[in-house]
C-alpha cells in the first residue's frame, strides 16, 4: 500500500492564505479528496477530484496537484477553519489511504 | 435528507466481538459504496472496510480476518462485525457513503456521527 505525508502542525494567521500539502508517489496518477475534522464532529468532505467542492463548502477553499504533492488552499483564513485536514486518495491496487492528518491552528 | 445513523458501540473486552450498525436513510445502502472509518483517541483517520455496488470489499491489513462488512438491503443498514478485539480497535467508528471514479478513487461524501468501541478489561 502507499503512503499519504502530511505535515503534522501548520498555522495561519486570520484572513490569510495557506496551503496544506499531502505527498505521495500515487498523486503523481491520481487525486487527492480532502477532509475537515473537528473534535467531536464527523468528518467533512472538502475538495474531491481535480479541484471540485461539495454544496455548501465556502469557495476560499481550493485544491491542486503538482507532481507527487496535492495541495489544499484556504484564501482568507477564518477562525472557523481549524480544525484537523486529512488527505485521501488511492493507491494502484484502487484501495483508499488517508494522510496522517494536518492540524490547521488560526492565529 | 441523507443520513447515516451508528449505533452497537461500546465497551467490550479484549477477545470479544461487536456488531456495529449503521441505518441509512434518504438512499439505498446496496446502490452505493459504504464504508467504516475509525478514528482512535489522538490519533488519524483510519480506513477500516468498503462494500462496493456490486459487492466487492477491502479491508485494512490491521482488520483482516477478524471484520467483516456487510449489509442489510430489506432493512437499509450496513453492519460492521468486529471479532477477536483488541485494545487497539479502541477507536470512534465511522460509517460513510461514498462514491468512486478511476481518477480519485473511493471516498466518502456523506458521514455518520460515530460511534465509540472501548476494548478494555
Amino acid at each position: 500500500s502507499s503512503e499519504l505525508t502530511q505535515d503534522p502542525v501548520v498555522s495561519v494567521a486570520l484572513g490569510q492564505t495557506v496551503r496544506i500539502t499531502c505527498q505521495g508517489d500515487t498523486l503523481r496518477s491520481y487525486y487527492a479528496s480532502w477532509y475537515q475534522k473537528k473534535p467531536g464532529q464527523a468528518p467533512i468532505l472538502v475538495i474531491y477530484g481535480k479541484n471540485n467542492r461539495p454544496s455548501g463548502i465556502p469557495d476560499r477553499f481550493s485544491g491542486s496537484t503538482s507532481g507527487d504533492t496535492a495541495s489544499l488552499t484556504i484564501t482568507g483564513a477564518q477562525a472557523e477553519d481549524e480544525a484537523d485536514y486529512y488527505c485521501n486518495s488511492r493507491d494502484n491496487n484502487v484501495n483508499p489511504v488517508f494522510g496522517g492528518g494536518t492540524k490547521l491552528t488560526v492565529l | 435528507e441523507v443520513q447515516l445513523v451508528e449505533s452497537g458501540g461500546g465497551l467490550v473486552q479484549p477477545g470479544g466481538s461487536r456488531r456495529l450498525s449503521c441505518a441509512a436513510s434518504g438512499f439505498t445502502v446496496s446502490n452505493n459504496y459504504m464504508s467504516w472509518v475509525r478514528q482512535a483517541p489522538g490519533k488519524g483517520l483510519e480506513w477500516v472496510s468498503v462494500i462496493h455496488r456490486g459487492d466487492t470489499t477491502y479491508y485494512a491489513d490491521s482488520v483482516k480476518g477478524r471484520f467483516t462488512i456487510s449489509r442489510d438491503n430489506s432493512k437499509n443498514t450496513l453492519y460492521l462485525q468486529m471479532n477477536s478485539l483488541r485494545g487497539d480497535d479502541t477507536a470512534v467508528y465511522y460509517c460513510a457513503r461514498g462514491t468512486y471514479d478511476f481518477w480519485s478513487g473511493y471516498f466518502p461524501v456523506v458521514w455518520g456521527q460515530g460511534t465509540l468501541v472501548t476494548v478494555s478489561s
